[in-house]
C-alpha cells in the first residue's frame, strides 16, 4: 500500500522560505521510472502542479514558479523536500505530495497540508 | 486561469448520466493520450478516477468512463449516485517542461 504524508509549517511570513517534506512508503525512489511531485490548491481554487523529481534525480519545475522552487530527495529516508522562496499571501494553499503512476497520472496523493502566508 | 477548460458546474438526477468536458491544446491533450481525471470531496485530497484517457484504476466503479477526441477529453458518469457529488478535475501531461496541466474543476451536483 502506497502512502504519502506532507509535513511542514502551517504559517509562514511574507518573504520567508517555505520548506515542506513528503515522507512516503510502499515504493522506493531508487526504482527506475518512479517520480514524486508537489501540487498545490489555493482555498476554493483549482489544482496547480509545482515540481517533480525522478528516481535518477532528474527534476521538473513549473515554468511560472521555477525561479522560486527547489525539489530534492533523500532515498534512504523515503523523503522528498520542496522549498519555495519569497513566500507571498497568494501562495496560501493546501500543498499535496503526489506519486506519479506509469501513465503519467497522479496515482497516489498525500492528505495535504494547509500553508497560510500572513504577517 | 487554468490551462485546460472545464465547465464550472454540471448537475444531474440520480440514475442519469452526465459528461464533463475538458478542452486543451495541441501542446497537451492534443499531443498525448495521458489525460487523467480526479474526484475531490470537500476537505479531502483528490482521488484518481481515470488514467491514460480511459483506464479505470482498480476499485473505481465502472460507472466512470473516459474518452478523448482531438483537443477535448471527456469524463462520463452513468447511473449517477449521491456519493458522486463533488469536484472533478482533468489533468494532462504536457511535455518535459510544463509536465502536468490541470483544468479549473467542475462541481457536480446530484439533484
Amino acid at each position: 500500500q502506497i502512502t504519502l504524508k506532507e509535513s511542514g509549517p502551517t504559517l509562514v511570513k511574507p518573504t520567508q522560505t517555505l520548506t515542506l517534506t513528503c515522507t512516503f512508503s510502499g515504493f522506493s525512489l531508487s526504482t527506475s521510472g518512479v517520480g514524486v511531485g508537489w501540487i498545490r490548491q489555493p482555498p476554493g481554487k483549482a489544482l496547480e502542479w509545482l515540481a517533480l523529481i525522478y528516481w535518477d534525480d532528474d527534476k521538473r519545475y513549473s515554468p511560472s514558479l521555477k525561479s522560486r522552487l527547489t525539489i530534492t530527495k533523500d532515498t534512504s529516508k523515503n523523503q522528498v523536500v520542496l522549498t519555495m522562496t519569497n513566500m507571498d499571501p497568494v501562495d496560501t494553499a493546501t500543498y499535496y505530495c503526489a506519486h506519479r503512476g506509469d501513465g503519467y497520472e497522479i496515482a497516489n496523493w498525500g492528505q495535504g497540508t494547509l500553508v497560510t502566508v500572513s504577517s | 486561469q487554468s490551462a485546460l477548460t472545464q465547465p464550472a458546474s454540471v448537475s444531474g438526477s440520480p440514475g442519469q448520466s452526465i459528461t464533463i468536458s475538458c478542452t486543451g491544446a495541441s501542446s497537451d491533450i492534443g499531443s498525448y493520450n495521458l489525460v487523467s481525471w480526479y474526484q475531490q470531496h470537500p476537505g479531502k485530497a483528490p482521488k484518481l478516477m481515470i488514467s491514460e484517457v480511459s483506464k479505470r484504476p482498480s476499485g473505481v466503479s465502472n460507472r466512470f468512463s473516459g474518452s478523448k477526441s482531438g483537443y477535448t477529453a471527456s469524463l462520463t458518469i452513468s447511473g449517477l449516485q449521491a456519493e458522486d457529488e463533488g469536484d472533478y478535475y482533468c489533468c494532462s501531461y504536457a511535455g518535459r517542461n510544463t509536465y502536468w496541466v490541470f483544468g479549473g474543476g467542475t462541481k457536480l451536483t446530484v439533484l
